[in-house]
């Protein structure tokens, strides 16, 4: 049972416009989301989060916009830059009871053209 | 501050033995939590320590166990090695593990990739 999905396994932009990348839940218990981006043999960093209670968090280049009715967030990157190229995966996490776990889509690879 | 670290960075078993894997959390973190990732999976969650103890688990075989250390340290195990044990195991350490809707943020380390043959 999927409850994070990322439905886009690729996405490629050219460099200085916007990317977006989606992440859909199922789970409406959800209450904390969060962005990671993955370079290859590396952990994932953390990028931005955003909790149920907001729609919207910005920092930087990367915004992050959430859509409770729908059960979607996307995140944006304006301008998109070459370095940006990596997979980038959302994550949620529920209940404080939930404590140290995440559940992360399957990821999208954002290839930012120069 | 340093991130954390995991050790060794790879690693290569053969079916039926078993592995142990270590990661130690950033200073001050107490939450240790786990991950598998495989390329048709994606990142799975294994198990979290807290204080020492298991506090949380995700839906793993009991070949995957492990542990954390009074200086928040912890190991993981994977015992009779499978070939689809083979994967990029993960250790992520937070400050206490419950305040995620605070803004508490999990950290990863690099990772440990394990080949089963």
């Amino acid at each position: 049972d999927q409850q994070v999905k990322q439905n886009s396994p690729s996405l490629s932009v050219q460099e200085g416009r916007i990317s977006i990348l989606n992440c859909d839940y199922t789970n409406s218990m959800f209450d904390y989301f969060l962005w990671y981006k993955k370079y290859p043999a590396e952990g994932p960093t953390f990028l931005i989060s955003i909790s149920s209670i907001k729609d919207k968090n910005e920092d930087g280049r990367f915004t992050v916009f959430l859509n409770k009715s729908a059960k979607h967030l996307s995140l944006h990157i304006v301008p998109s830059q070459p370095g940006d190229s990596a997979v980038y995966f959302c994550a949620a996490s529920h209940g404080w009871n939930q404590g140290g776990k995440l559940i992360f889509g399957q990821g999208t690879e954002l290839s930012v053209k120069p | 501050k340093a991130g954390v670290t995991q050790t060794p960075r790879y690693l290569i078993k053969t079916r039926g033995q078993q592995v142990t894997l270590s990661c130690s959390p950033i200073s001050g973190h107490r939450s240790v939590s786990w991950y598998q990732q495989t390329p048709g999976q994606g990142l799975q969650f294994l198990f979290e320590y807290f204080s020492e103890t298991q506090r949380n688990k995700g839906n793993f075989p009991g070949r995957f166990s492990g542990r954390q250390f009074s200086n928040s340290r912890s190991e993981m195990n994977v015992s009779t090695l499978e070939l689809g044990d083979s994967a990029l195991y993960l250790c992520a350490s937070s400050l206490i593990g419950r305040d995620f809707f605070d803004g508490e943020t999990q950290y990863f380390g690099p990772g440990t990739r394990l080949l089963v043959l």
